[in-house]
């Protein structure tokens, strides 16, 4: 099945400047890879994904990029507010007919004043 | 208004005690899984439904038991055989032919007496 591995496990960046989350993957049949956002206390909630055939999605302040063949994608927040705190999970489908996500361990991003 | 509904939202159990948690759905989507989450541990797969009467282990799955009689129902029943069960647990939701974007219940935290 899908290994995924995410880096780094915590995040701390002044506020407005950028912040990167990089994840690697191990089955090269996945075509999937989306990021989601969980505030303490809440529900994890999908704020964007990319398939394999774009190598880059943009919305607003977020983009995901994807590395088909190295096997790795990553999440990128520019001008971070203090909102963006929280943790972030990437994540890629299981594998051998499987159905869901495979998670990462998670980011926990912390914006400072 | 539509969504996935877990309760309680906190849970206590005592030693060699069952306890089973409930998830509702009003989605119309098909397939439902059950995630633990441990602190720095990610999102790990408990047990997934696909369609009703029909249920797959996950990758951690030793220790409970579900069952899907109604479509809009997967509740979770943590056994006495689970020695470690303290864990926030995540029910979701993804609808035919988007399998992999899984729309998250708000938790329960579970904790032993």
């Amino acid at each position: 099945g899908e290994n995924v591995e995410q880096h780094p496990s915590t995040l701390s960046v002044q506020e407005g400047d950028s912040a990167v989350i990089k994840c690697t993957y191990s089955d090269s049949a996945s075509n999937y890879f989306p990021w989601y956002k969980q505030e303490l206390g809440k529900r994890p909630q999908l704020i964007i994904d990319i398939r394999s055939n774009v190598g880059e999605k943009k919305d607003q302040r977020i983009a995901v990029t994807l590395n088909k063949t190295a096997k790795h994608f990553s999440l990128h927040i520019t001008e971070t507010q203090p909102e963006d705190s929280a943790v972030y999970f990437c994540a890629a489908p299981p594998g051998g007919g499987a159905d869901g996500l495979t998670f990462g361990k998670g980011t926990h991003l912390i914006i400072q004043p | 208004d539509g969504g996935i509904t877990q309760s309680p939202k906190y849970l206590f159990r005592k030693e060699g005690q069952n306890v089973t948690l409930s998830c509702e759905q009003n989605l119309n989507h098909d397939a439902m899984y059950w995630y633990r989450q441990d602190p720095g541990q990610g999102l790990r797969l408990i047990y997934y439904s696909q369609i009703v009467n029909d249920f797959q282990k996950g990758d951690i799955a030793e220790g409970y038991s579900v069952s899907r009689e109604k479509k809009e129902s997967f509740p979770l029943t943590v056994t006495s055989a689970q020695k470690n069960p303290t864990a926030f647990y995540l029910c979701a939701s993804s609808i035919a032919g988007l399998r992999e974007k899984l729309f998250f219940g708000s938790g329960t935290q579970l904790s032993v007496l």
